[in-house]
């Protein structure tokens, strides 16, 4: 079945430092979805790409949709002790279910 | 408020007993799903629903039970909860599916002893 790869599963970084996770499926996607959770928290939205090669901007985070419509990744710039969380990317399979990569840990040193 | 509200927060329980989470929406969506949440496995879905009384499987729904009465309310049902079904559970809702931004719950503890 589809199946969505997310690594890594933690990165510790030092604050101003850079960070990323990539996202793989198994199959191509209609769209691909972010979502952070921050500690003790539940998963909430940050965006949605539709289109092959589309890049969207969020002040820090760079979110990108590769061509091929199976892998996309989500950089921070200079990370901030706010952006602490578990970084996830989902996206719908062939019968409407939903498919979550396992997620990315951050850890920010001040 | 558009909210998604599930009931309880926290469930510690016994191997065996039936229990029912709760959850609710109050923004009209067609399209409600429970995860759980597992250490290093991510959000895995257990069920989902395109809308009222159209209930599908996830990726893990042995040992679970749902149904779709009315729009706004999707419960979880374990019949016979075991130690494996520990974990954190959380509904969410969308205007369409996978399409569409989903809007998580709070979450559910439960812990099966």
């Amino acid at each position: 079945g589809q199946q969505v790869m997310q690594i890594p599963q933690y990165q510790h970084v030092q604050e101003g430092e850079d960070f990323t996770t990539y996202c793989n499926s198994s199959t191509t996607l209609s769209n691909i979805q972010w979502y952070k959770q921050r500690p003790g928290g539940h998963p909430v939205f940050l965006i949605q790409l539709v289109k092959s090669g589309e890049v969207k901007k969020q002040k820090r985070l760079t979110f990108q949709f590769g061509e091929a419509k199976k892998n996309s990744s989500l950089h921070i710039t200079a990370t901030q002790t706010t952006d602490v969380g578990t970084y996830f990317c989902a996206g719908p399979g062939n019968n409407n279910d939903m498919r979550f990569g396992a997620g990315t840990r951050l850890t920010v040193k001040p | 408020e558009a909210q998604v509200t599930q009931n309880p927060r926290y469930l510690i329980t016994v191997t065996g007993k039936k229990l029912t989470v709760t959850c609710s929406q109050n923004m009209n969506h067609e399209y409600m799903s429970w995860y759980r949440q597992d250490p290093g496995l991510g959000l895995r879905q257990i069920y989902y629903s395109m809308n009222v009384e159209v209930t599908d499987k996830g990726d893990v729904p042995e040992g679970y039970k749902v149904s779709r009465k009315e729009k706004r309310n999707f419960p979880l049902i374990l019949e016979s909860p075991s130690p494996n079904q520990t974990s954190l559970y959380f509904c969410a809702s969308s205007s369409r599916g996978g399409y569409y931004e989903q809007y998580f719950g709070p979450g559910t503890r439960l812990t099966v002893t």
